[in-house]
């Protein structure tokens, strides 16, 4: 399973884009890129996955250049509600599914 | 999408008893499931894979003489915290995959279980 790298912590305001990169050098080929989004004293859960190029779907867009070693979840006008801890994973779930957790990204979203 | 719940949300016990926790896959059949702990202010860590009807697989560190998984059927898997201390209270979460979605590689969490043991 491919090691992650996200930034500990980002700020931001209500109304703003805010983009979260994930630098994943040792990605595998068969591997898929999964952003989670986590509450305090919730489960995680499922926001995006992507393979190449770009995804988007109704909350957010995720990026990923064509050497697929990093990627970026972008969510636009994130609202108070956005304030959460946002996990990146890469694996190849085909064969088992098993999770790794990374630290992840403790998003805050201020007024 | 699939839902997995888990029962208790929240337990308290006694130091040296055992608690029980639940993780169902409500509407879709699951033959792996993982669980997880967490401790405040920190990630999610893979305690053990629950494969039904065998033994599960534990992550390095992890004792299968304490946290005992159970996963007699396709839609129930178990962990035990048994002989619980103080330093086993954290935020226990299930997942299961949902192999029947084809093309996505997505896991499907439960809300978690808080456990006190004091």
């Amino acid at each position: 399973l491919a090691k992650t790298t996200q930034p500990i912590s980002m700020d931001s305001y209500e109304g703003q884009e805010v983009n979260i990169t994930c630098s994943h050098n040792n990605i595998a080929t068969n591997d898929y890129i999964t952003w989670y989004q986590q509450f305090p004293s919730q489960g995680p859960r499922f926001i995006i996955q992507g393979y190449k190029t770009k995804v988007t779907n109704e909350v957010a867009s995720l990026f990923i250049p064509a050497d697929r070693k990093s990627s970026t979840l972008s969510l636009p006008r994130v609202s108070l509600s956005d304030t959460a801890v946002y996990y990146c994973l890469v694996g190849d779930w085909g064969g088992g599914f098993k999770t790794i957790f990374g630290a992840g990204t403790r998003l805050f979203v201020k007024a | 999408g699939a839902v997995v719940s888990q029962h208790p949300s929240w337990v308290i016990c006694k130091s040296g008893t055992s608690v029980k926790i639940e993780c169902r896959s409500l509407d879709f059949q699951a033959t792996t499931m993982f669980w997880y702990r967490q401790f405040p202010k920190q990630s999610l860590m893979l305690m053990a894979t629950s494969n039904e009807g065998s033994k599960a697989t534990y992550e390095q560190g992890v004792e299968k003489d304490k946290f005992l998984i159970n996963h007699a059927s396709l839609t129930l898997s178990t962990l035990t915290v048994t002989s619980a201390h103080p330093e086993d209270s954290s935020f226990y979460i299930c997942s299961a995959p949902d192999p029947g979605l084809a093309g996505t590689y997505e896991q499907y969490f439960g809300p978690g279980t808080r456990l006190t043991v004091t």
